[in-house]
C-alpha cells in the first residue's frame, strides 16, 4: 500500500483556467476528503465522498468547484475559470470505515497567475 | 466561527524538554479529537488521538489531555527530540457529519 497519491504536485495557471486534480486514495478506504490549505491555516473542508455518494459540500466552495468519484476509487476536483484567489494547496484524504483518522495526500499547489 | 482554535502559532523548546501544544474547541458535537503533525511539502500525517469520553490518551512519549468541560485540549510531548520539528495541527470530528474541523497549526521547533 503506497499511501494517498495526488497528481500533480505543482500545478500553474493563467486566470480564467481549468484546472482538474486527481487523488488516488488508500485501496479500499471508502470514504475521502478533499481539503484546501492557505499559507498558515490548517486544512479547510471542501467536500467529502463515502464511495462514488458526494455526502457533503462546503458551501465555501463556489459553483466553479466540481469534484467526482465515479467508481468510488478515485476523484477529481476541477476548477474552472479559476481566479488569483483559488491559489492554495489542495489536500486529498482518505479514511477507512469505523475510524476517524484520515490519511492524507501530499498535496497539489495551484498557483493562479 | 472558528471553530477550532490553537492560539499559539509557535513554540520552541529543547531538546529534551517536554512541549506542550494547546488547542481549544466551541463546538460540542465533536466526539474525537485529532493531533496530525505536518513536514514542509508533505500532506499532514495522523499523531495521537482521543475519545470525548475519555480524559486522556498515551502513546510513547505523545499524550493529549482533554478537558470537556474547559473545551480545551493539549498535547505532551517528552522527551522532546528535533525531529519533532514540524506544523501539528489539532482537529475536532463530528462523526455524525463525517467530517473534521482544523485549527490553523502550531509550529514547534525542537532546539539540539
Amino acid at each position: 500500500d503506497t499511501g494517498v497519491s495526488q497528481d500533480p504536485r505543482h500545478k500553474i495557471t493563467k486566470r480564467g483556467q481549468n484546472v482538474t486534480f486527481r487523488c488516488d486514495p488508500i485501496s479500499e478506504h471508502n470514504r475521502l476528503y478533499w481539503y484546501r490549505q492557505t499559507l498558515g491555516q490548517g486544512p479547510e473542508f471542501l467536500t467529502y465522498f463515502q464511495n462514488e455518494a458526494q455526502l457533503e459540500k462546503s458551501r465555501l466552495l463556489s459553483n466553479r468547484f466540481s469534484a467526482e468519484r465515479p467508481k468510488g476509487s478515485f476523484s477529481t476536483l476541477e476548477i474552472q475559470r479559476t481566479e488569483q484567489g483559488d491559489s492554495a494547496m489542495y489536500l486529498c484524504a482518505s479514511r477507512p470505515l469505523g475510524t476517524d483518522t484520515q490519511y492524507f495526500g501530499p498535496g497539489t499547489r495551484l498557483t493562479v497567475l | 466561527d472558528q471553530q477550532v482554535k490553537q492560539n499559539s502559532p509557535s513554540l520552541s523548546v529543547q531538546e529534551g524538554r517536554i512541549s506542550i501544544l494547546n488547542c481549544d474547541y466551541t463546538n460540542s458535537m465533536f466526539d474525537y479529537f485529532l493531533w496530525y503533525k505536518k513536514y514542509p511539502a508533505e500532506g499532514p500525517t495522523f499523531l495521537i488521538s482521543i475519545s470525548s469520553i475519555k480524559d486522556k490518551n498515551e502513546d510513547g512519549r505523545f499524550t493529549v489531555f482533554l478537558n470537556k468541560s474547559a473545551k480545551h485540549l493539549s498535547l505532551h510531548i517528552v522527551p522532546s527530540q528535533p525531529g519533532d520539528s514540524a506544523v501539528y495541527f489539532c482537529a475536532g470530528h463530528n462523526t455524525n457529519a463525517g467530517k473534521s474541523t482544523f485549527g490553523d497549526g502550531t509550529t514547534l521547533t525542537v532546539k539540539p
